[in-house]
């Protein structure tokens, strides 16, 4: 266990929906990474937050949105949903957003399925 | 933009053999961080091993190393020994000092009883 926690595990939603997958960093740990990994692929790196401010930001598309909140929750924001935006998604927390080799612990990510 | 190149797709290795992943890297930065995940059937990603580029000494973690090469881009993963449980995604992944994680393709290991 990571203590990086995600809900929901999995979401079923149709096309041109919205969600929001929530993610819960590890104790202490400020940055939160969000990712997109389709079906046997590699993690698509979508967008980090630090301490409630945005830090970086990966291939995201202009549909998707994030934020991190004072509790240093994070929420992902999916709208007008895909067919091609089922994938998992994982969320990642590191104790530092600043330059360091700080290794990111990932969630169990969220499956989600457009249909 | 940095680029993660994992060139195998797919590898196999005796139980208790060696074997060696591969992964390159695109970059004009001279300070970053790599690192080598695991993900198994769970979908877990599981940290298996971290280099800061500015160290010349190969890091290691039990049976896993790795083979360093700057200048070539290089960064390698070596799993003595094999186990079962070593079966898993393997992906090789990037780091900026400015936070901008990137990973490759992913090489899928078998191991064979």
């Amino acid at each position: 266990d990571s203590g990086v926690t995600q809900t929901p595990k999995h979401l079923i939603t149709a096309t041109g929906q919205r969600v929001t997958l929530r993610c819960s960093p590890r104790s202490g740990d400020l940055s939160v990474y969000w990712y997109q990994q389709s079906l046997d692929q590699g993690l698509q790196f979508l967008i980090q937050y630090y301490n409630g401010e945005e830090r970086a930001k990966g291939n995201i598309l202009e549909r998707f949105s994030a934020q991190q909140f004072p509790d240093l929750h994070s929420e992902l924001n999916l709208s007008s949903l895909e067919l091609g935006d089922s994938a998992l998604y994982f969320c990642a927390s590191s104790v530092v957003g600043l330059a360091g080799p700080y290794e990111q612990y990932f969630g169990p990510g969220t499956r989600l399925t457009v249909t | 933009a940095q680029t993660v190149t994992q060139s195998q797709p797919e590898m196999s290795v005796q139980e208790a053999e060696t074997v060696t992943l591969s992964c390159t890297y695109d970059t004009s930065e001279s300070d970053y961080y790599l690192f080598w995940y695991k993900q198994p059937p769970s979908r877990q990603m599981i940290l298996v091993i971290r280099q800061e580029a500015y160290k010349q000494q190969n890091a290691t973690e039990n049976r896993f190393s790795v083979n360093f090469q700057k200048a070539a881009k290089s960064f390698s993963l070596k799993i003595s020994d094999s186990q079962l449980g070593d079966a898993a995604m393997y992906f090789c992944a990037y780091r900026s000092v400015l936070n901008d994680m990137r990973f490759g393709a992913g090489t899928r290991l078998t191991v064979k009883p």
